[in-house]
């Protein structure tokens, strides 16, 4: 298996755009989730998808932030309107939940700078 | 809620030593938990996972122990070589299969 896809690897936009950030779980994991990080507040959960469906989107700063996950293989997290205090690393991992495992694998990140 | 902390976190140490990261934890009911690397730029990359039935596991030059009633773990390397160089975080699963992770211990190995 190719591991988590994330894409793209760096986006660079201007304040009040949309960004989308795509992410590709591993096959056959049935979580996901999706992390921010930066310096000032290390790794933060914004949403946890089970089967698809969210569990936990507690983490997600505010309405501007929406995220997706149509079908298994798929999930979105977009930001409209953006703005720099957005700029950050974001992190998508998938894991098997329930089997006993439950190791998480990350994808690479995408670096976001708003300007 | 969960909590973790890693100490300390940074650490500078000569090339050859024998190194102690720490992760403690609030609370003790978790699934298990898992130490990552992560390069500067760069993704996390998995070490260890324990199981909370575990006591320890072992890869290469890397050990890391579990010890739930006092919400402990800690990740061992041996002989210590610059391409160790990195942030290590460590992630514990709990009873929401949610990960927490800790701030990091930023390591570098000097030659």
């Amino acid at each position: 298996d190719a591991g988590v896809i994330q894409s793209p690897r760096h986006e660079v936009t201007e304040m009040g755009q949309e960004v989308t950030l795509r992410c590709k779980p591993i096959s056959g994991h049935n979580s996901l989730f999706w992390y921010r990080q930066t310096m000032m507040r290390g790794l933060e959960l914004l949403i946890y998808f089970n089967n698809n469906v969210p569990i936990d989107d507690s983490g997600m700063p505010e309405d501007r932030f929406s995220a997706k996950m149509p079908n298994a293989s798929f999930s979105t997290l977009k930001i409209q309107p953006s703005e720099p205090r957005d700029s950050a690393v974001y992190f998508c991992a998938s894991s098997l939940v329930g089997q006993g495992d439950e190791k998480l694998f990350f994808g690479s990140g995408t670096q976001l700078s708003v300007l | 809620k969960q909590e973790v902390t890693q100490i300390p976190a940074a650490l500078s140490v000569p090339e050859g030593e024998n190194l102690v990261l720490n992760c403690s934890f609030t609370d003790s009911a978790i699934y298990n938990l898992q130490w990552f690397r992560q390069d500067p730029g760069k993704g996390l990359t998995s070490l260890l996972l324990i199981q909370s039935s575990q006591r320890e596991q072992t890869s290469g030059r890397l050990n890391a122990s579990l010890d739930k009633s006092s919400g402990r773990s800690t990740l061992y390397i041996a002989a210590s070589q610059p391409g160790d160089s990195a942030t290590y975080l460590c992630a514990v699963i709990g009873g929401s299969y949610i990960p927490t992770f800790g701030r990091g211990t930023s390591l570098i190995v000097h030659p």
